[in-house]
């Protein structure tokens, strides 16, 4: 399978701990995503990368929240001093080409318990 | 900031009943609209995309959208649903020359088929 994929693909913590994900994206892609969803919600959009550049963040990314692609390929997640509200599903997704037009392809997620 | 409506959080139908999800977004200007299918224990897929041209836009498994710009709508339709259609359903947006390439997610439809 050469889908994008996600590692681990749980995680708990401890509230005040940090924690990193890494996203493994379909080769050759051009676009990471980085989306969290919490229950009963769709995706929220996070942060994007085009190639190693990051070129776009949401306010829903707070300062404890990092994100790398540092040789335009797998990308890394990084969450500083844990909440419990940063408990929630992270899912990464990847496309092809350059414009917003080209389909995402989502990978199967990480999903994050803070306790 | 660009938002999304789905109105029917869930819904239950027979085997050979026609659906009809509704999705409404709100935002002026140029927008490409999506709709991904989850299904059980698997990843976000794409079912459709419009983004310009003929409103009316074919996806896979028989599923098709119409876009009625003037409604700020994108629905999804199919004619005989099948149980394999259960899954989650997320309607997405982004808008043209919004500043933001993520796309913005709907909460989701829960659509169950009874055999």
């Amino acid at each position: 399978d050469t889908g994008v994929s996600q590692n681990p693909r749980h995680k708990i913590t401890k509230r005040g701990q940090n924690v990193t994900f890494r996203c493994d994206p379909i080769s050759e892609h051009n676009r990471l995503y980085w989306y969290r969803q919490t229950l009963g919600q769709g995706p929220e959009f996070l942060t994007y990368f085009q190639n190693e550049a990051q070129l776009e963040k949401s306010r829903l990314l707070s300062d404890r929240f990092s994100a790398e692609r540092p040789k335009g390929s797998f990308s890394t997640l990084e969450i500083q001093r844990t909440e419990q509200g940063d408990s929630a599903m992270y899912l990464c997704a990847s496309s092809l080409g350059y414009a917003v037009t080209d389909t995402q392809y989502f990978g199967p997620g990480t999903r994050l318990t803070v306790l | 900031a660009q938002s999304v409506s789905q109105h029917n959080h869930h819904v239950i139908l027979s085997e050979a009943a026609s659906l009809e999800l509704g999705c409404n977004y709100s935002y002026g200007g140029t927008v490409n609209l999506f709709w991904y299918v989850q299904y059980p224990g698997q990843h976000l897929q794409l079912l459709l995309k419009y983004f310009s041209g003929d409103p009316l836009v074919k996806g896979i498994k028989g599923f098709e959208a119409e876009f009625i710009k003037s409604k700020f709508s994108f629905n999804l339709r199919k004619p005989s649903v099948q149980w394999s259609d259960t899954a989650e359903y997320f309607c997405a947006v982004n808008a043209e020359g919004g500043g933001a390439d993520g796309l913005t997610f709907g909460k989701g439809t829960h659509l169950i088929i009874q055999p």
